[in-house]
């Protein structure tokens, strides 16, 4: 059973562009929704992170928009850089659980 | 900055033996948690553990594994006798309170079973 579905797998994008990967979840009892980013060889790494209060967050470049009647979520890297070639995980988790629920992960390539 | 640490970074075994994987999460949180990653897939929970005792398991954490934190920093995961499907990065993860406050993972132990 799926609880979170991310996609795509794979992201090539150009330095300067936008990159936008898509979450989308069934379980309304998700409560937190976080994005975690993973380089090779190293662990997850929190990113940016909303609750469905709000229907976007920023920090810098990054972007979290949130849709709660279509159950979807997604993170906008805006101004892309090679530095943020990595794997990007949706993930989340329900009030009072402590357990994360992670996306399939997209693997973002940004070629100079 | 503080970070949460794993030993072995690799580990390779043979089938049946038993494995144990060590963390040292940061020196101030109190909840601790288990996290697999089979090659090329998503990260799946296993078991989360606080106040010296399992508090959250997924149907993966079976009796074939168990958790303990045999002093004040250390925190390990046993996998009895280990199957080629357990083959993963194994990631622990530490924070100070949960309820959804930012979980940091080590970098992660590589086990092979063969």
């Amino acid at each position: 059973q799926q609880q979170v579905k991310q996609s795509p797998q794979s992201l090539i994008v150009q330095k300067g562009g936008i990159s936008i990967i898509n979450c989308a979840y069934e379980n309304t009892a998700f409560d937190y929704f976080p994005w975690y980013q993973q380089f090779p060889g190293k662990g997850p790494a929190l990113l940016i992170a909303i609750r469905p209060d709000v229907s976007e967050k920023k920090e810098g470049r990054f972007t979290i928009s949130f849709n709660k009647s279509a159950k979807q979520f997604s993170l906008h890297i805006m101004d892309s850089q090679p530095g943020d070639s990595a794997t990007y995980f949706c993930a989340a988790s329900m009030a009072g659980a402590n357990n994360l629920f992670f996306g399939t992960g997209t693997r973002l390539t940004v070629i100079p | 900055e503080p970070e949460v640490t794993q030993t072995p970074s690799h580990q390779v075994t043979q089938m049946g033996q038993e494995v144990i994987l060590r963390c040292v999460p940061i020196s101030n949180h109190l909840y601790f948690y288990w996290y697999r990653q089979i090659l090329g897939q998503k990260v799946e929970f296993l078991v989360s553990f606080y106040n010296n005792e399992i508090s959250e398991k997924s149907e993966i954490f079976d009796d074939q594994f168990s958790v303990e934190r045999p002093d004040g920093s250390n925190f390990t995961l046993k996998i009895r006798s280990t199957k080629l499907e357990d083959s993963a990065m194994y990631f622990c993860a530490s924070n100070f309170r949960v309820r959804q406050e930012t979980q940091y993972f080590g970098p992660g132990t590589r086990l092979l079973v063969l």
